[in-house]
C-alpha cells in the first residue's frame, strides 16, 4: 500500500544526546515536510523539501536538522540544542509542494526527554 | 500573515445530532482549503479538500462548504456516531507562500 511510514512511534532522549526520526515514502511524492504538534495545538512546520537535495527552514527549524538525498526519505534530526523536543512529530508529503496539493500524513512519532 | 482559528476548541453532543465544525481565515488568497480528521496519537487523516473556485465538497455524512469572502469554512456532520470522536482540524493552502496554515483543532466527543 502507498503511504508514509514514520518511526520509530516512540522514541526517549537523554539531555545532550542527538535522535534521529525517520521517515520514508512510497508516494513518489516530490515535496515531504516535518510538523510539531505540541497539546492543544496546532501543527508548526519544521522543515520542508521540494525536491531531492533542497530544504528549506519553516517556522521552528532551531535545534533540529534535516537530509534529502533520497525522494522518498526526509530524516529529522532532533539536536541538542533543541530546548524543549519532547512532543509529537508528524512527517507529510505532497505531489508538487505548492499549497495546491493535498497533504498526506505518517502516524507520528513521540519523542520523550527523560 | 495567514491566520486560521477553529471555534470551538471542545465539542460534546449525543450521538445522532447533526453538528456543524467553524474555521475561519484572515487572507482569502488561498488556493484551497483542507479538512483533516485526528484521532489521539495518531497522524492526521484527509476528509475533504475544497479548492477556491468551489463553494462545497460531499463524502458521506460529511459535507464541507467554503465561502472566500468571508474568509470562513464550515465542517457539517450529519447523523453523528461515537466513531466520530476525534479531532477535526483544517488547513488552509494559501497563493500568498508556499505552507499550509494549520488550525489548532476542534475536540469532538460523540456520546452514546
Amino acid at each position: 500500500d502507498g503511504g508514509i511510514t514514520q518511526s520509530p512511534k516512540y522514541l526517549f532522549r537523554k539531555e545532550g544526546q542527538n535522535v534521529t526520526l525517520s521517515c520514508e515514502q512510497n508516494l513518489n511524492h516530490d515535496a515531504m515536510y516535518w510538523y510539531r504538534q505540541d497539546p492543544g495545538q496546532g501543527l508548526r512546520l519544521i522543515y520542508y523539501s521540494q525536491i531531492v537535495n533542497d530544504f528549506q527552514k519553516g517556522d521552528i527549524a532551531e535545534g533540529y536538522s534535516v537530509s534529502r538525498e533520497k525522494k522518498e526519505s526526509f530524516p529529522l534530526t532532533v539536536t541538542s540544542a533543541q530546548k524543549n523536543p519532547t512532543a509529537f512529530y508528524l512527517c507529510a508529503s505532497s505531489g508538487t509542494g505548492t499549497a495546491k496539493d493535498t497533504i498526506y500524513f505518517g502516524e507520528g512519532s513521540w519523542l520523550t526527554v527523560v | 500573515k495567514q491566520e486560521v482559528t477553529q471555534i470551538p476548541a471542545a465539542l460534546s453532543v449525543p450521538e445522532g445530532e447533526n453538528l456543524v465544525l467553524n474555521c475561519s481565515f484572515t487572507d482569502s488568497a488561498i488556493y484551497n482549503l483542507q479538512w483533516f480528521r485526528q484521532d489521539p496519537g495518531k497522524g492526521l487523516t484527509s476528509l475533504l479538500l475544497i479548492q477556491s473556485s468551489q463553494r462545497e465538497q460531499t463524502s458521506g455524512r460529511l459535507n464541507a462548504s467554503l465561502d472566500k469572502s468571508s474568509g470562513r469554512s464550515t465542517l457539517y456532520i450529519a447523523a453523528s456516531q461515537p466513531g466520530d470522536s476525534a479531532t477535526y482540524l483544517c488547513a488552509v493552502g494559501s497563493t500568498g507562500g508556499f505552507k499550509t496554515i494549520f488550525g489548532a483543532g476542534t475536540r469532538l466527543f460523540v456520546k452514546a
